[in-house]
């Protein structure tokens, strides 16, 4: 399977605890970006990075979250001391990053995130 | 700033009649590209079919259409001979063109059921 690849499917945590989410993009991608869904609600976007670096961060919480694109290895967003409100479902998307159609954003199936 | 507007929050169709959902937009940028998604019951996004802001035609993927109009800035998906299996949510996205901004700003979504 070729596409996007997130793991786990399903997390679930009590208040206080750590989640962490994985995310390995299509072949030859190197652009990677995360989104949260709420409820009956639209994607919104958190955080787009590239290898090794963070490129636009502006739709990440200033505390708990943060997120990595090692040069090796999957993408990683990592929820500290989560709360109630963190229950969501989380997409990774990757794309190639060049510009036009080539820039479209394939999604992997989610982490849905439940946080006792 | 970005926005998609979808002001249909649910649609009811009966199979094999064409099915148009809207999608609005406002932006600054004369340059951007414009996407819509399928998130079936299931949860994945997937990609339907892209539109670019210079582009001269309105794009085409099998029975999925975009009917672009860009002096009303809309972007409505039509989709011809709908299937029991186009029952989902669809999401009208859009990205500005300007380097960097690769984030994809996504619409509330539309729920569309088939009927037999």
């Amino acid at each position: 399977n070729a596409g996007v690849m997130q793991n786990p499917r399903h997390l679930v945590r009590r208040r206080g605890q750590e989640a962490r989410l994985r995310c390995s993009p299509m072949k030859g991608h190197s652009h990677v970006y995360w989104y949260r869904q709420l409820p009956e609600e639209g994607l919104k976007f958190m955080v787009y990075l590239q290898k090794e670096n963070i490129i636009d961060e502006s739709g990440m919480p200033k505390e708990r979250f943060s997120a990595e694109f090692p040069k090796e290895g999957p993408s990683i967003l990592r929820i500290q001391q989560v709360v109630r409100g963190d229950s969501a479902a989380y997409f990774c998307a990757s794309s190639l990053g060049q510009g036009g159609r080539a820039d479209t954003q394939y999604f992997g199936p989610g982490t849905r995130l439940t946080v006792l | 700033a970005q926005k998609i507007t979808q002001t249909q929050p649910g649609m009811f169709v009966q199979e094999k009649e064409a099915v148009t959902l809207d999608c609005t937009y406002d932006t600054s940028d004369p340059s951007y590209g414009l996407f819509w998604y399928k998130q079936p019951s299931s949860g994945e996004m997937i990609f339907l079919i892209y539109q670019g802001s210079y582009d001269q035609q309105n794009a085409t993927e099998g029975r999925y259409s975009l009917n672009f109009q860009k002096a009303r800035k809309s972007a409505n998906l039509v989709i011809s001979a709908s299937q029991l299996g186009d029952s989902a949510m669809y999401f009208c996205a859009m990205r500005e063109g300007r380097k960097g901004a690769q984030k994809l700003v996504f619409g509330q979504g539309t729920r569309l059921t088939i009927n037999p």
